[in-house]
């Protein structure tokens, strides 16, 4: 799977957007862009994915740049039970296992 | 959505000892599962990938003698930590794919004295 890069902490402010950044420069054609957060001391929940389209659920949106070697992930209003680290991963099939970078601890004041 | 479980939530066993922990998808069949361990501060590192009926995929650097899979049943998957040593402690999740997504279990925390 192609890596991503992601930074490794951010701020923000309580009841504010958050946008976190991802670069996926070696994405491929197939590449789904998915993203997953991990809150303390439990396993991983599923956030949000897409290819090539921007997308919104009831947890996120995300935005995906037009030759997809980037994306963001858009929280419109952080919550202090929005603190977690969020994973961007790249995979082919949702049903494969994940590959785990390093995530952004996302940190939120209030 | 679909739940996966994992039993115990936390455990702890001493040197030399063997622990079982399990993962269950609670509402949907899951052929193959996933295992992965965490140290503190790092990333889920993928251990091994459990398949329904045949012999479970190990990662580079896992040792199958040591973490024994057992896919039994559609729902269900077992990693037993054999001869558990302290450098054995850490969390370990499973994860199982449904529709678009995968779920996680909420994690085993396995402490060895």
């Amino acid at each position: 799977d192609a890596k991503t890069t992601q930074p490794n902490s951010m701020e923000s402010n309580e009841e504010e957007p958050v946008h976190l950044p991802c670069n996926h420069s070696t994405i491929s054609g197939t590449d789904y862009i998915h993203w997953y957060r991990q809150l303390p001391s439990q396993g991983p929940e599923y956030v949000i994915h897409g290819l090539t389209s921007n997308v919104n659920n009831r947890m996120a949106s995300l935005a995906i740049a037009e030759d997809r070697k980037s994306s963001t992930l858009i929280l419109h209003r952080a919550t202090l039970r929005d603190a977690a680290v969020y994973y961007c991963i790249l995979s082919q099939n949702a049903g494969n296992m994940l590959t785990f970078g390093g995530g952004t601890r996302l940190m939120v004041k209030p | 959505g679909a739940v996966v479980s994992q039993h115990p939530s936390w455990v702890i066993c001493k040197s030399g000892t063997s622990v079982k922990i399990e993962c269950r998808s609670l509402d949907f069949q899951a052929t193959t599962m996933f295992w992965y361990r965490q140290f503190p501060k790092q990333s889920l590192m993928l251990m091994a990938t459990s398949n329904e009926g045949s012999k479970a995929t190990y990662e580079q650097g896992v040792e199958k003698d040591k973490f024994l899979i057992n896919h039994a049943s559609l729902t269900l998957s077992t990693l037993t930590v054999t001869s558990a040593h302290p450098e054995d402690s850490s969390f370990y999740i499973c994860s199982a794919g449904h529709s678009y997504e995968q779920y996680f279990g909420p994690g085993t925390r396995l402490t060895v004295t």
